[in-house]
């Protein structure tokens, strides 16, 4: 059965003090991770997709990495509007996504 | 270009007492997806759909739980009756196709069963 364990559960930072939210999985037949943001009250927002081991991806403050075993979300220098719960989901080779429990980021200014 | 879109954004039922949501999937988009998020997990898959056909509905309880996607366009999600365990936040969300291709979501009906 494929697992998605994301650590830590919450993660409280000062703006501009950069950090790591930790995605690991088991999957038979990874075909992609996914990185959702979700604000209160509202869906997912697609960040990135990774396909492949060593695969990274960048968009403004955000990094997503992806190993064998596990998927960094790199935050640097964060702000207060990045205070989000931030989600990883693996997907199969069948369409299948599996979504982990979240990473509560709170960003104070 | 338009989002995902859900109505109503909020419901509140009494217990036993049947609920309908609606999803409009973006324009364009084939397969649309139902799916179930309680307080501090991930979302769930309930069904999918590629156009009007139902391809897995594998996790969704058939006992009282219905869907259909008519013109494999717009998509309605019931249940009948409603329990206290399913409230919760029903969301939807739609891809150009399958495999990898990316899923978009729309912002999601609250159910509030009393």
């Amino acid at each position: 059965e494929d697992q998605v364990t994301q650590s830590p559960e919450a993660l409280r930072l000062q703006e501009g003090e950069s950090s790591s939210l930790n995605c690991s999985y088991t999957v038979s037949g990874l075909r992609g991770l996914f990185w959702y943001r979700q604000d209160p009250g509202k869906g997912p927002e697609f960040l990135f997709t990774l396909y492949s081991a060593g695969e990274e991806k960048e968009k403004e403050r955000l990094k997503a990495t992806l190993t064998k075993k596990e998927s960094f979300l790199h935050i640097t220098a964060p702000k207060p509007e990045d205070s989000a719960t931030y989600l990883c989901a693996v997907q199969r080779l069948s369409y299948k996504l599996t979504f982990g429990k979240g990473t509560l980021l709170t960003v104070n200014p | 270009e338009a989002g995902v879109v859900q109505s109503p954004r909020y419901k509140i039922i009494e217990k036993k007492q049947p609920v309908a949501f609606w999803c409009n999937p973006i324009s364009g988009h084939n397969t649309l997806y139902w799916y179930l998020q309680n307080l501090g997990q991930g979302p769930e898959l309930l069904i999918r759909y590629e156009n009007e056909e139902a391809v897995d509905d594998s996790q969704l309880p058939k006992d009282r739980f219905s869907a259909e996607r008519l013109k494999g366009v717009d998509s309605t999600l019931k249940i009948q009756p409603a329990e206290l365990g399913d409230s919760a936040v029903y969301l939807c969300a739609s891809s150009l196709g399958t495999g990898a291709d990316t899923q978009y979501f729309g912002p999601g009906t609250r159910l509030t069963v009393l």
